[in-house]
């Protein structure tokens, strides 16, 4: 059965430092992979998504992940963050034949100043 | 992007009550759309697969009869939830999706639930 991990529930980091936020997936087949962005109390903004092709993608805000099926992840990353990234998390998979997409338990982000 | 909105975005009711939830795609056609509850600090739990102009397909766990759907147009489905209990207080998030399978879901802004 597919599913999704999440390892680290809260990140904190510095303004301006580089952000690196994990995620894992267990699939037998090349999956449709998203990641999210939850601001309190709001619902959920895609940041980004991957179906084929180049494995590195760009997303809004500045970010971008990187399929790597040998290790099954998608990793989001952004070089310098700013206080307002601060917010939840999400990656999620869609898979062949399956409507709804899977979450992982998501990820907190704290920006220190 | 593709905007999908939510209304109402809070309610507060009495126990026993029923709330109308609505979720709109503002400039795509849904064909499906999903219909998530969030607890405080956790994931996502899908609960129904909404298609327009048939029955949703519920989730293991999910009482049709206490959650009820309907996705009567492209671009609008409702969730009921019926006499509502303290219980059913949460965060209710509905997605459409665009397109294929494999297309990424767009996000209302979700409604927050209080029963008292």
């Amino acid at each position: 059965a597919q599913s999704v991990t999440q390892p680290d529930i809260h990140i904190t980091v510095s303004e301006g430092a580089s952000l690196e936020l994990r995620c894992n997936y267990s699939y037998g087949a090349t999956p449709y992979l998203f990641w999210y962005v939850q601001s309190p109390g709001q619902g959920l903004q895609l940041l980004l998504k991957y179906f084929s092709g180049d494995t590195l993608v760009q997303g809004i805000k500045g970010f971008e992940a990187e399929f790597k099926r040998s290790q099954s992840s998608f990793n989001l990353r952004k070089p310098s963050v700013h206080w307002s990234d601060a917010a939840e998390y999400f990656c999620a998979v869609g898979v062949t034949g399956a409507n709804n997409l899977f979450f992982g338990t998501g990820t907190r982000l704290t920006v220190i100043p | 992007g593709a905007v999908v909105s939510q209304h109402p975005s809070r309610v507060i009711c009495k126990s026993g009550t029923s709330v109308k939830i609505e979720c709109r795609s503002l400039d795509f056609q849904a064909t499906t759309m999903f219909w998530y509850r969030q607890f405080p600090k956790k994931s996502l739990m899908l609960m129904a697969t909404s298609n327009e102009g048939s029955k949703a397909t519920y989730e293991q766990g999910v009482e049709k009869d206490k959650f009820l759907i309907n996705h009567a147009s492209l671009t609008l489905s409702t969730l009921t939830v019926t006499s509502a209990h303290p219980e059913d207080s949460s965060f209710y998030i509905c997605s459409a999706r665009e397109g294929s399978p494999g297309g990424g879901q767009y996000f209302g802004p979700g409604t927050r639930l209080t029963v008292l």
